[in-house]
């Protein structure tokens, strides 16, 4: 039982290339969410799936995409990467029903030049 | 104004310490309110949930006032393990979604 996997765990990107970020989760759990955590300003939320086939904005959503592929899967795309974008960025799932615990995944750590 | 907000610290206190965390939430339809704990870069880990009728965990209590909006964690006996940084977490948007305080930094001493 892995709990929540993020691939990669670091990644180094020019102003303008694209990428996605990857999580899996293994608990069966509905809800599926992108945080990013910069220093002073806590963790916010970007995007997140309440269940399987939907998507939501959270607090900063501008400059991604996001695709929840099937349960276990939820993709964090950055279409055109900027410096603002430099980041800790983690994914959390959540059972949707009952104690409301969010699992994090290790995060991923971006930079972009 | 943010929507859960703490006071960043860094605390400092001796090991053995009784330490107190506030936080403050603006808001009123929060439904469920928790406590987690960051070590340094690591992800973020479920200390305890906040009930209204106050909970006890080991050296952790943790308390919620309704009327003020506002909660608390308090830390007895501090350990040098205890040093990490402690997110207040109010639940939001109908059961979905979690907001994060900022965090508040307790560093533990010998």
């Amino acid at each position: 039982n892995a709990g929540v996997t993020q691939t990669p765990k670091f990644q180094v990107l020019k102003t303008g290339q694209s990428m996605t970020l990857q999580c899996a989760q293994d608990m069966n759990h509905n809800s599926m969410y992108w945080y990013r955590q910069d220093p002073g300003m806590g963790l916010r939320l970007i995007y997140y799936s309440a269940s399987e086939g939907t998507t939501d904005k959270g607090e900063v959503p501008n400059g991604y995409n996001v695709s929840r592929l099937n349960k276990r899967e939820f993709s964090l795309r950055l279409e055109s990467a900027a410096p603002s974008q430099t980041s800790v960025y983690f994914c959390a799932s959540m059972t949707g029903t009952g104690t409301n615990e969010q699992f994090f995944g290790p995060g991923t750590r971006l930079t972009v030049l | 104004r943010k929507e859960v907000e703490q006071d960043p610290g860094p605390f400092n206190v001796p090991e053995g310490a009784t330490v107190a965390f506030n936080c403050t939430y603006s808001n009123s339809a929060s439904q469920s309110f928790f406590w987690y704990r960051q070590d340094c870069r690591k992800e973020p880990k479920l200390l305890m949930s906040v009930y209204s009728s106050g909970n006890e965990d080991g050296r952790f209590t943790a308390q919620l006032n309704r009327a003020s909006q506002y909660i608390s964690l308090l830390i007895r006996d501090s350990k040098l393990s205890d040093s990490a940084t402690y997110l207040c977490v109010a639940l939001t948007g109908g059961g979905n979604k979690l907001t994060f305080g900022t965090g508040t930094q307790l560093k533990v001493e010998l």
